[in-house]
């Protein structure tokens, strides 16, 4: 089944702590991101990765890295997280232009306290 | 910058009843239009698109059209199921040859189909 897998679903964690959000997606898909859901703010963009080791920030990129050394993995890495980054991440992928449509994953619920 | 503006709602509907969700755009291209569907604790479903004005997208008796003259992409549908409720984004995409073309959503419309 072609899909984009986000691990982990939930996840508490302690001011400062660091952390990793895995993606992986099975589709061969070069373009890959990640975006965070908030209530009445919609889905922002994070990160984005046109293909192996290209990436680029997107439009909320501040506290948060990202890594693609191979195509099918996108990881989120926050490095010393805060408050302000409790929120629903989702990670994306898609072939080609966006005209193809993204491929989402189940999402990660980050709280961070 | 670009950006989609869409009702927040929630929209609430008894079965049967026709849906109109209204979606707004501003961009300083041609864009791709989007709708997304996200039941709950699922992530985000492409639904329809359309990529050039006046096309009409449809998918699930879902339909929406590319407006140009009105900078509109309204999603339609003649008569919603209780299935239907979920959260709907309105998106855009504009493609800069060679740049980075992602996803401008809308906050997103909560609709509750009533039995």
């Amino acid at each position: 089944e072609a899909q984009v897998t986000q691990n982990p679903r939930y996840l508490i964690t302690v001011t400062g702590k660091k952390l990793t959000v895995t993606c992986s997606q099975n589709m061969n898909h070069e373009y890959m991101s990640w975006y965070r859901q908030d209530p009445g703010l919609g889905l922002r963009q994070i990160y984005y990765s046109m293909n192996v080791e290209v990436t680029d920030k997107g439009d909320v990129p501040e506290g948060y890295k990202v890594s693609r050394k191979e195509k099918r993995n996108f990881p989120l890495i926050l490095e010393s997280p805060s408050p302000n980054q409790t929120s629903l991440y989702f990670c994306a992928s898609r072939r080609g232009t966006a005209n193809y449509g993204y491929t989402f994953g189940s999402g990660t619920r980050l709280t961070v306290v | 910058g670009d950006s989609v503006t869409q009702m927040e709602g929630p929209v609430t509907l008894s079965e049967e009843a026709f849906l109109t969700i209204n979606c707004t755009y501003t961009a300083t291209g041609y864009p791709s239009l989007f709708w997304y569907v996200q039941y709950p604790g699922e992530g985000l479903q492409l639904l329809l698109k359309a990529t050039k004005a006046d096309d009409k997208g449809s998918n699930k008796g879902f339909e929406a059209t590319y407006r140009k003259e009105t900078t509109s992409f309204h999603l339609e549908k003649g008569s919603v199921q209780v299935s239907d409720s979920a959260v709907y984004f309105c998106a855009l995409s504009l493609y800069s040859g060679g740049g980075a073309d992602g996803l401008t959503f809308g906050k997103g419309t909560h609709l509750i189909i009533q039995p």
